[in-house]
Order: structure tokens, then C-alpha cells, then sequence
């Protein structure tokens, strides 16, 4: 069964860093990419990124490009999505979910991470 | 980077029929099979309802259907039941610049 587990809610202050991860199980972590995702509270979907975990290639929507990094360590079948600097338009529900073969769109999602960032 | 359009929301009695439009362009939606459907209910994770324009991933139900003419992809649910009352977001592969974009969300009331 694939499985992507996310870390926990997090609550920080603005300028604070912040790195959350996800970890896949139930399938080869290194054949299909994985998306993070963005949905601030009360709004849509937005896709922020990608990571391939078999050789790290990294993708990033024009939206989010500088603004976060992510990355992944395929040896612990984990996807990673960090900020340097918070700020309180961070504050959102950030899903991974991996992508299907070829270019397919995602096909299984994690829990969730709920980041909270306030003053 | 804009959104792919969808109506903000559509609604329809139980037992009916109604279709979700997705709206994007010819680097988009119009250039790739690769179309995706979700659902997500208030306070849960979205989940994969229809793939590649109109593939149904294993376990979900026949009422659900895809299909798409040039530029706009749609969705069709068929025998509206009160469980259908969702969000439901198309998402298209957009080309090496893009990448993915999803559609701005429609809510569905069952009456």
C-alpha cells in the first residue's frame, strides 16, 4: 500500500526557519516525483514544486521559485519542503503527494502538514 | 502563473447530472493528455478521482467521468449523491516551464 506519513503540525514566528518532511513507503520512493502542495486557509490548490528522489532534480512553479527549497534523501524515502524565513502569509495546509508515472499529476497524498506562523 | 478557470460553484439535485469545466490553454490543458480530477471533502486530504483526461483510478466510482474538448477538460458526475457534496480541482501538466497547474476549485451543493 503506498503511504506518504507527514511530520507534525508546526506553529512559529515570522523570520523563523522551518523544514517539514515526508516520508513514502509501499513503493520504489525513487521512480515517481513528488509535489508539494499549498492551500492556504479557505483556498484552493496551488502546486508549488517537485522533487524526482532518484537523482534530486528539482522543479519549482515561477510562484514559489526562491521563496522555499525543496529536496529529498532517497535513502531514507524522504521528501523535504523548507523555508529560511517565515513569514504570516506561510501560515497554510502544505500536502506532498506523489506523482503518477510520466508527467501524470499526483496520485496519492499525504496527511497534511498545518504550519501556523504568528507573532 | 494563472490558475486553470472552473466555475466557483455548480450544484444539482440528487439523482441528477452536472459537469465541471476546466478552463486553461493550448500550453496546457490543450497540448497534453494529462489532466487530473480531485475531490476533497472540508477538512481532508483531496483524492484522485479521474486521471490523463479520463482515466478512473482503481475504486472509484463509475459516476465520476472524464473527458475534454481542446482547451477545456471537463467533469461529469452522474447520479448526484449527498456524498458528492465536495471541492473538486482539475490539475494539468503545463510543459517544462510550468509544470502543473491547478484549477481555481469548485464547490458542488447537492440540493
Amino acid at each position: 500500500e503506498v503511504q506518504l506519513v507527514q511530520s507534525g503540525e508546526e506553529v512559529k514566528k515570522p523570520r523563523e526557519s522551518l523544514k517539514i518532511s515526508c516520508e513514502g513507503s509501499g513503493y520504489n520512493f525513487g521512480t515517481h516525483w513528488i509535489a508539494w502542495v499549498r492551500q492556504m486557509p479557505g483556498k484552493g490548490l496551488e502546486w508549488m514544486g517537485t522533487v524526482f528522489p532518484g537523482d534530486s532534480d528539482t522543479r519549482y512553479s515561477p510562484s514559489f521559485q526562491g521563496q522555499v527549497t525543496i529536496s529529498a534523501d532517497k535513502s531514507i524515502n524522504t521528501a523535504y519542503l523548507q523555508w529560511s524565513s517565515l513569514t504570516v502569509s506561510d501560515t497554510a495546509m502544505y500536502y506532498c503527494a506523489r506523482h503518477g508515472f510520466g508527467n501524470s499529476g499526483p496520485d496519492f497524498w499525504g496527511q497534511g502538514t498545518l504550519v501556523t506562523v504568528s507573532s | 502563473q494563472s490558475a486553470l478557470t472552473q466555475p466557483a460553484s455548480v450544484s444539482g439535485s440528487p439523482g441528477q447530472s452536472i459537469t465541471i469545466s476546466c478552463t486553461g490553454s493550448s500550453s496546457d490543458v490543450g497540448s497534453y493528455r494529462l489532466v487530473s480530477w480531485y475531490q476533497q471533502h472540508p477538512g481532508r486530504v483531496p483524492k484522485l478521482i479521474i486521471s490523463e483526461d479520463s482515466k478512473r483510478p482503481s475504486g472509484v466510482s463509475s459516476r465520476f467521468s472524464g473527458s475534454k474538448s481542446g482547451n477545456t477538460a471537463s467533469l461529469t458526475i452522474s447520479g448526484l449523491q449527498a456524498e458528492d457534496e465536495a471541492d473538486y480541482y482539475c490539475c494539468s501538466y503545463a510543459g517544462d516551464d510550468r509544470l502543473w497547474l491547478f484549477g481555481e476549485g469548485t464547490k458542488l451543493t447537492v440540493l
